[in-house]
């Protein structure tokens, strides 16, 4: 079965710094979805990679996708108070009969200090 | 637009207790439908899914039953909770090729 690590669990880091995330599959990945999540809430979709290679930006976010379909990074740049939050990478197999069967990775925590 | 409803936002059983949780969608049809669990070290697990109204595959063995009884309502229940039940839990709606979309969640707690 698919397993996502992402790295680092925690991050800490001042407001207006950029910082970056990654998240690295244990086997190729036919679609990665980054979401965020605010503690007790649910999930946020920020983005959806397919192709090797593939980059996509909403507003400061950007997502990449590397060209082995293997390892995918989040990078924020100037950070500011309001991305704070759980960020998680999922991906799943070729869709089932139409059904989306996710894995996720276990999250990163990041803070925005003032 | 498509939302996606989830109640109660939060509860508090005991154990031994049944279970009912709902999760409606609005704004389409056919969607398909999940319940997953997030529980603390465990990251964000797919319990059920649904392709269609009576069709419901389960992921994982646990104490825990889903149906699908009309087109966008879907609902995670138990007969009797075990302290394990306890966890966040969170319904998704997609449809082709969509991302998953989420509801804001229900915080199960087991007393």
């Amino acid at each position: 079965s698919q397993e996502l690590e992402q790295s680092p669990q925690s991050l800490i880091v001042q407001e207006g710094k950029n910082l970056t995330i990654n998240c690295t599959s244990s086997k190729t990945l036919y679609g990665l979805y980054w979401y965020k999540q605010k503690y007790g809430e649910g999930l946020i979709f920020l983005m959806m990679l397919q192709k090797g290679g593939e980059e996509k930006s909403h507003e400061k976010i950007t997502a990449k996708l590397d060209e082995k379909k293997q390892q995918s990074s989040l990078h924020i740049t100037a950070s500011q108070p309001s991305h704070a939050g759980i960020y998680l990478c999922g991906a799943g197999p070729p869709s089932s009969q139409g059904a989306q069967k996710l894995v996720f990775g276990q999250g990163t925590r990041l803070t925005i200090n003032p | 637009s498509q939302t996606i409803h989830q109640w109660p936002a939060t509860l508090v059983q005991p154990v031994g207790s049944p279970l009912s949780l709902e999760c409606t969608v609005e704004g389409t049809s056919n969607p398909n439908l999940y319940w997953y669990r997030q529980a603390a070290g465990r990251g964000l697990q797919l319990l059920f899914y649904s392709v269609g109204i009576g069709q419901i595959s389960s992921e994982v063995p646990q104490n825990l039953s889903a149906s699908r009884p009309q087109d966008r309502q879907f609902i995670l229940s138990s007969k009797k909770l075990l302290l394990s039940d306890s966890g966040f839990y969170l319904c998704a709606w997609t449809r082709g090729n969509q991302p998953q979309h989420f509801g804001d969640g229900t915080r199960l707690s087991i007393l």
